[in-house]
């Protein structure tokens, strides 16, 4: 079995709606980030954790929500979904220190028509 | 604030020939390296890290980086190239202290051709 999964893998939604991504991790890293990716541009941080009471937001935040709900669970709302949030989300764990190996979950391809 | 440039956004190569693709960083304080594979359809992998010490660094699957504090670069080089190294690749930086955030450069398309 996957170390962290993300659910959905793909989906679609129209403007306005509230959409809740999901990432599940078993590899009991206490940091775990969201991340969007979008061609040309790289990945950018959306939000991250550290510990389930210890969420920052990261370069991108407007327009996103996150929820620790344990250790092993991070997950990202868009509230109102509107067309530019398109793009493959990345949820990823970390152990404990910044040089330590992020692991990335497949991704969630998220279309807001 | 530190950057991440990856000038090319495509590299094209035949089977068995070498590449390098190129990073640089900007940064006013030490950091950590980073080069991130992204293989079709799936998330990214480490290939390998520079945290300090020798600045050649070796990877999985072949690569090495070698980190040059005086050009501020840590290019990624591979001596032959294989049909399953098609895949975009990330160079990734964080500073060594203050701050958690890994910073992303916009990535490298590898595509590998017979």
């Amino acid at each position: 079995d996957a170390d962290v999964t993300q659910t959905p893998r793909n989906r679609i939604t129209k403007t306005g709606k509230r959409i809740m991504l999901e990432c599940s991790q078993t590899k009991g890293h206490d940091r775990m980030y969201w991340y969007r990716q979008d061609p040309g541009l790289g990945l950018r941080l959306i939000y991250y954790s550290f510990d389930v009471k210890d969420i920052n937001k990261g370069e991108i935040s407007d327009g996103y929500s996150v929820s620790r709900q344990a250790q092993a669970k991070f997950s990202l709302s868009l509230e109102s979904a509107i067309p530019n949030q398109t793009a493959l989300y990345f949820c990823a764990t970390q152990r404990g220190a910044r040089t330590d190996t992020q692991y990335f979950g497949p991704g969630t391809r998220l279309t807001v028509l | 604030a530190q950057s991440v440039t990856q000038l090319d956004s495509q590299v094209p190569v035949f089977e068995e020939a070498p590449v390098e693709l190129r990073c640089n960083y900007s940064s006013s304080v030490s950091v950590y390296l980073f080069w991130y594979v992204q293989y079709p359809n799936q998330g990214l992998q480490l290939l390998l890290k520079y945290l300090s010490g020798s600045t050649l660094v070796k990877g999985i699957n072949g690569f090495e980086a070698e980190f040059n504090k005086s050009q501020t670069s840590f290019h990624l080089r591979k001596p032959s190239v294989h049909i399953s190294d098609t895949a975009e690749y990330f160079c990734a930086v964080s500073l060594t202290g203050g701050g958690n955030k890994l910073t992303f450069g916009t990535g490298t398309q590898l595509k590998v051709e017979l």
